[in-house]
């Protein structure tokens, strides 16, 4: 079974923190990762991709990735209350067949 | 590029009606979409796989019935609820990828379906 969890949060952080947000997938052959951002009552929209091991970073955004361990993490720098919103980790198998994790909702208070 | 556009944005019927949505890729063709279904605070769950020319992949304990898709062309896709029933009201939304290279996903905006 294709599972990818998420730490269930909420999460709450300050203006200006660094706001760490995990991920853990179950099946080995997982290709590709990423993390999408959804605001409530929108479609998801995508901040990070990853592909290979090790760090990945986008202006405030690093995205890390650990395939042994089969853990995808995001690190949002200097959170904003712009950020705030619901991210959801997904991982895509064979034949574009992509999973989402339940998503971390991530408040950042002023 | 890779826009995803989805209509209606939001719809309300009656129970027992059914309701087409529509999805299509606006500057891209798309042999295969995807259709996901949201409830509120809950993540996206995989519908079913559209495939132009070919009959739609259905995730385990979705009804096929119920939910008619249809893939006629390159840039479409359509989903329809029949005889939708109130615990049938949920985002829906649809994605088609991108390159065969990235696997990244282009969403749609999504479809709210109220059934009353």
């Amino acid at each position: 079974q294709k599972e990818v969890e998420q730490n269930s949060g909420p999460l709450s952080v300050p203006e200006g923190a660094i706001a760490s947000l995990n991920c853990t997938y179950s099946d080995r052959v997982s290709q590709s990762f990423f993390w999408y951002r959804q605001y409530s009552g929108k479609s998801p929209e995508l901040i990070m991709s990853i592909y290979s091991n090790g760090d990945k970073e986008d202006g405030r955004f690093t995205a890390q990735l650990n395939k042994a361990s089969q853990y995808v993490s995001l690190l949002i720098r200097d959170s904003q209350p712009s950020d705030s919103a619901t991210y959801l980790c997904a991982v895509t198998y064979n034949n574009n067949d992509m999973r989402f994790g339940a998503g971390t909702r991530l408040t950042v208070k002023p | 590029g890779a826009v995803v556009s989805q209509h209606p944005s939001w719809v309300i019927c009656k129970s027992g009606t059914s309701v087409k949505i529509e999805c299509r890729s606006l500057d891209f063709q798309a042999t295969t979409m995807f259709w996901y279904r949201q409830f509120p605070k809950q993540s996206l769950m995989l519908m079913a796989t559209s495939n132009e020319g070919s009959k739609a992949t259905y995730e385990q304990g979705v009804e096929k019935d119920k939910f008619l898709i249809n893939h006629a062309s390159l840039t479409l896709s359509t989903l329809t609820v029949t005889s939708a029933h109130p615990e049938d009201s949920s985002f829906y939304i649809c994605s088609a990828p991108g390159s065969s290279s990235s696997y990244e996903q282009y969403f749609g905006p999504g479809t709210r379906l109220t059934v009353t």
